[in-house]
């Protein structure tokens, strides 16, 4: 199936700092979702992209997708401790189904 | 409250068994999934079923079978074949239609010894 590749593994920045992670396909995707879990939870969603070039916000976390549909985005503004965990992307080509990228675990260093 | 559980949060077996990790959903939702969740792996789909009685493999379901008798059950069955059952196991599920979020449960984690 179609891949997403997610980049950084892993990122350890200083509380305050700001945080990016990026999910990227060869292919165009049909919608994005991103999901965080933390550590020893389960993941959670957080949001959905559906539109080319869209660009949605919550609080300090900003979600793009690119107008290619190849890329998508989430930037978080001033870490904090809470921000901790791992992000997922993950495409929603196939009805009912998703398909994951590994994911970026978030380490805040306080 | 509406939700999925699984149950348990915790489980050791013996090499050669087979175990059965349960997924209940009050959400009356169609979809369920077993994802299997190693470090550095992120989530693999291991079996998905989009309504009672139909299920189909995912990406890696050799060693694994399911069964949908109910539309709030989803069992998995880990079977002595799976080469490296240990992991954390996590269901979802989702309402019928496109885009939609999945829901996790809180995960079993498995440990073959």
């Amino acid at each position: 199936g179609q891949q997403v590749m997610q980049i950084p593994q892993y990122q350890h920045v200083q509380e305050g700092e700001d945080f990016t992670t990026y999910c990227n396909s060869s292919t165009t995707l049909s919608n994005i979702q991103w999901y965080k879990q933390r550590p020893g939870g389960h993941p959670v969603f957080l949001i959905q992209l559906v539109k080319s070039g869209e660009v949605k916000k919550q609080k300090r976390l900003t979600f793009q997708f690119g107008e290619a549909k190849k890329n998508s985005s989430l930037h978080i503004t001033a870490t904090q401790t809470t921000d901790v965990g791992t992000y997922f992307c993950a495409d929603g080509a196939g009805s009912y189904q998703l398909t994951f990228g590994k994911g970026t675990k978030l380490s805040v260093i306080p | 409250d509406g939700g999925i559980t699984q149950s348990p949060k915790y489980l050791f077996r013996k090499e050669g068994q087979n175990v059965t990790l349960s997924c209940e959903q009050n959400l009356n939702h169609d979809a369920m999934y077993w994802y299997r969740q190693d470090p550095g792996q992120g989530l693999r789909l291991i079996y998905y079923s989009q309504i009672v009685n139909d299920f189909q493999k995912g990406d890696i379901a050799e060693g694994y079978s399911v069964s949908r008798e109910k539309k709030e059950s989803f069992p998995l069955t880990v079977t002595s074949a799976q080469k490296n059952p240990t992991a954390f196991y996590l269901c979802a599920s989702t309402a019928r239609g496109t885009y939609n979020e999945q829901f996790f449960g809180p995960g079993t984690r498995l440990t073959v010894l």
